[in-house]
């Protein structure tokens, strides 16, 4: 069973819309933790936020937000007066234990962003 | 400047052969990742080690083997490439910890002909 979906595939919107991409995770943990990397057209992912899930408060970065509900298993990530800088592949993450006990990183199906121009 | 190296970002192999991807880190990290990326499906995760010499399967681990003699460097084995493993691979290392950040290589894209 997919731990992490990624619905959307492909979003495509012009520059300055807001959009967001919607994830939603299963996990049997009480603690875990989830992730959201951004993959540009270069290749290599890069970082962007973790959220624990013992806090549910919001998070902003400049023109970045998460949205985390545990009640729906669900972390979006919303980008406000989106910019053809933002296009990329954005996947979410859910940190799980392994059967021997290791901590391995689980990624969603990815959505590809476009931002036109 | 955290640093995890792929040994090759384009490679093309011939059917049967036996296909060593090389990645190495030099952060110290306990945690390697071995993951294919193909459209749709996302990345999958294909093996994993926590340690020296110990390892995990993960989802996808048919067709493959890895390989973690030293702690920075952990290769992925495709003992005899098929064309249906023609995908783009992509390594990363991890300290311990549940809420610890990936750091990720540039990525390998195979083609198996």
């Amino acid at each position: 069973a997919q731990k992490v979906t990624q619905a959307q595939t492909e979003i495509s919107v012009v520059e300055k819309e807001d959009v967001t991409l919607d994830c939603v995770y299963e996990t049997r943990d009480t603690t875990y933790y989830l992730f959201w990397y951004k993959q540009p057209p270069s290749g290599e992912l890069v970082f962007l936020i973790r959220r624990n899930s013992f806090d549910e408060q919001n998070e902003i970065s400049g023109r970045y937000s998460w949205n985390f509900q545990k009640s729906t298993s669900s972390f979006n990530f919303t980008i406000t007066a989106s910019q053809v800088v933002d296009s990329a592949v954005y996947f979410c993450a859910l940190s799980e234990i392994s059967n021997e006990g290791a901590q391995k990183l689980v990624f969603g199906q990815g959505t590809r962003l476009t931002i036109n121009p | 400047d955290v640093k995890v190296t792929q040994s090759s970002r384009y490679l093309v192999k011939r059917t049967g052969e036996k296909v060593f991807l090389e990645c190495v880190q030099d952060m110290d990290h306990e945690n390697m990742f071995w993951y294919r990326q193909d459209p749709g499906l996302g990345l999958r995760l294909i093996y994993f080690s926590y340690d020296v010499k110990m390892k995990e399967k993960g989802d996808i681990p048919e067709g493959y083997s890895v390989s973690r003699e030293k702690k920075e460097r952990f290769s992925l084995i495709l003992e005899s490439a098929s064309t249906n493993q023609t995908s783009m691979y992509l390594c990363a290392s991890r300290p311990q910890g549940p809420n610890t950040e990936a750091f990720f290589g540039q990525g390998t894209r195979l083609t198996v002909v």
